[in-house]
């Protein structure tokens, strides 16, 4: 079976361009999660999707970054206009459905992460 | 989700036991205690979960204290590929409606000497 994917693996760009991110969860995973390390920091994260739907946005940074999810398949990460900040490696996960097993039991699944380089 | 302490980093000689160990004096009954691995230039990978009771699976064995307070991660024998850093996070298992996010704190760098 494969794993979650993410594409590209790396990508620089100057600040102020737009930079998409994608992730293929694995296939039947509901679940799709954004997290983010930025350079000395720890993993945060950044949303939850469930299906296509936005269960938890709190971890975006500002309204310079746009998730989606359409048809609750793949997941894409827009960053637009990419800041130097924002340079990090973006890592995407997913997980079925937490509530099929005990509750706080749900593995997620990472993917291998994008890394971004804004110069 | 409760905080957890844990060394930066340790060493351990290849095929030797590893422990690695956890603190998480502000648990609360129903949080899980998970743990996680990082292999470099990867993403996180899980290992191992518990609440209570000690756990073995086929990567790990999850040792944890009576009080619940503390915890240990147990590589039985260490190979070059565990070379990572090690992460224990806590989850409420009445998350509920809300989200299920992960939180990463410092993590233990393991560094395995051959």
């Amino acid at each position: 079976e494969a794993g979650v994917t993410q594409f590209p693996s790396h990508s620089v760009i100057e600040k102020g361009q737009t930079v998409t991110l994608r992730c293929d969860p694995i296939s039947g995973h509901d679940n799709l999660y954004w997290y983010r390390r930025v350079m000395g920091k720890e993993i945060k994260f950044l949303l939850h999707f469930v299906k296509e739907s936005k269960q938890d946005e709190s971890g975006m940074p500002n309204n310079r970054f746009l998730a989606e999810r359409t048809g609750g398949t793949y997941s894409t990460l827009k960053v637009q206009p990419a800041e130097l900040e924002d340079s990090g490696v973006y890592f995407c996960a997913s997980s079925q459905d937490p509530l099929l097993g005990p509750p706080g039991t749900d593995t997620q699944y990472f993917g291998p992460g994008t890394r971004l380089t804004v110069l | 989700d409760a905080k957890t302490t844990q060394p930066n980093s340790m060493e351990s000689n290849e095929e030797e036991p590893v422990h690695l160990p956890c603190n998480h004096s502000t648990i609360s009954g129903t949080d899980y205690i998970h743990w996680y691995r990082q292999l470099p230039s990867q993403g996180p990978e899980y290992v191992i979960h518990g609440l209570t009771s000690n756990v073995n699976n086929r990567m790990a064995s999850l040792a944890i204290a009576e009080d619940r307070k503390s915890s240990t991660l147990i590589l039985h024998r260490a190979t070059l590929r565990d070379a990572a850093v090690y992460y224990c996070i806590l989850r409420d298992r009445y998350s509920g409606a809300g989200s299920y996010q992960l939180t990463f704190g410092k993590g233990t760098k393991l560094s395995v000497i051959p």
